[in-house]
């Protein structure tokens, strides 16, 4: 069985370019889960869906951060304009949403210049 | 304000030795706990959970101990193997209309030296 598919597994861009990344989670699942780590704070929850609907956002940082989930089996994690302080490995995650185990992608890793 | 807390940054075992880890949170409403570990260049993987209704939860090598009114969870892994060595993070979840949302510490790193 295939587990959560996240692209790209690294990124190198300029401050001020559009970041877009892709997460599919396993099929089945109805709950999906972006998340970022990094050195100070471990792993952050941002956004979270249910049935493709957006349920909790509070933890976007800000304005310049947006997530789609259009379908069941894809989700978006954008930033624009990206900044040097979004540089961090961003997590999606996936689960049944009675469940209390999430299945994590390997992640992708950001760096902004 | 983070609502798990793993105050060790990291831990340094003997192989064979027990490594215990440790968590502290501050929400009451949280009522499933959960260990997951990290290897470089991977995602979370998850290891052991325990229920609020319990106070121990035992899988092989590894244990998971809450004590509910100290709002505090260990997870116990004897005896440790090198392979052990990677990042655990403790993650609690409250169960909520839309299910379970899951808060993560900071993550300890756990290194086994053989």
């Amino acid at each position: 069985d295939a587990g959560v598919i996240q692209s790209p597994r690294h990124e190198v861009t300029e401050m001020g370019q559009e970041v877009t990344l892709r997460c599919k989670p396993i099929s089945g699942h109805n709950s999906l889960f972006w998340y970022r780590q990094t050195m100070m704070r471990g792993l952050e929850l941002l956004i979270y869906f249910n049935n493709n609907v957006p349920i909790d956002d509070s933890g976007m940082p800000e304005d310049r951060f947006s997530a789609k989930m259009p379908n069941a089996s894809f989700s978006t994690l954008k930033i624009q304009p990206s900044e040097p302080r979004d540089s961090a490995v961003y997590f999606c995650a996936s689960s049944l949403m009675a469940a209390g185990e999430l299945f994590f992608g390997e992640g992708s890793r950001l760096t902004v210049l | 304000d983070q609502q798990v807390k793993q105050n060790s940054p990291s831990l340094s075992v003997q192989e064979g030795r027990i490594s215990i880890l440790n968590c502290d949170y501050t929400n009451s409403m949280f009522d499933y706990f959960l260990w997951y570990k990290k290897y470089p260049a991977e995602g979370p993987t998850f290891l052991i959970s325990i229920s609020s209704i319990k106070d121990k939860n035992e899988d092989g090598r590894f244990t998971v101990f809450l004590n509910k009114s100290a709002k505090h969870l260990s997870l116990h892994i004897v005896p440790s193997q090198p392979g052990d060595s990677a990042v655990y993070f403790c993650a609690a979840s409250a169960q909520g209309e839309y299910g379970n949302k899951l808060v993560f510490g900071a993550g300890t790193i756990l290194r086994v030296k053989s």
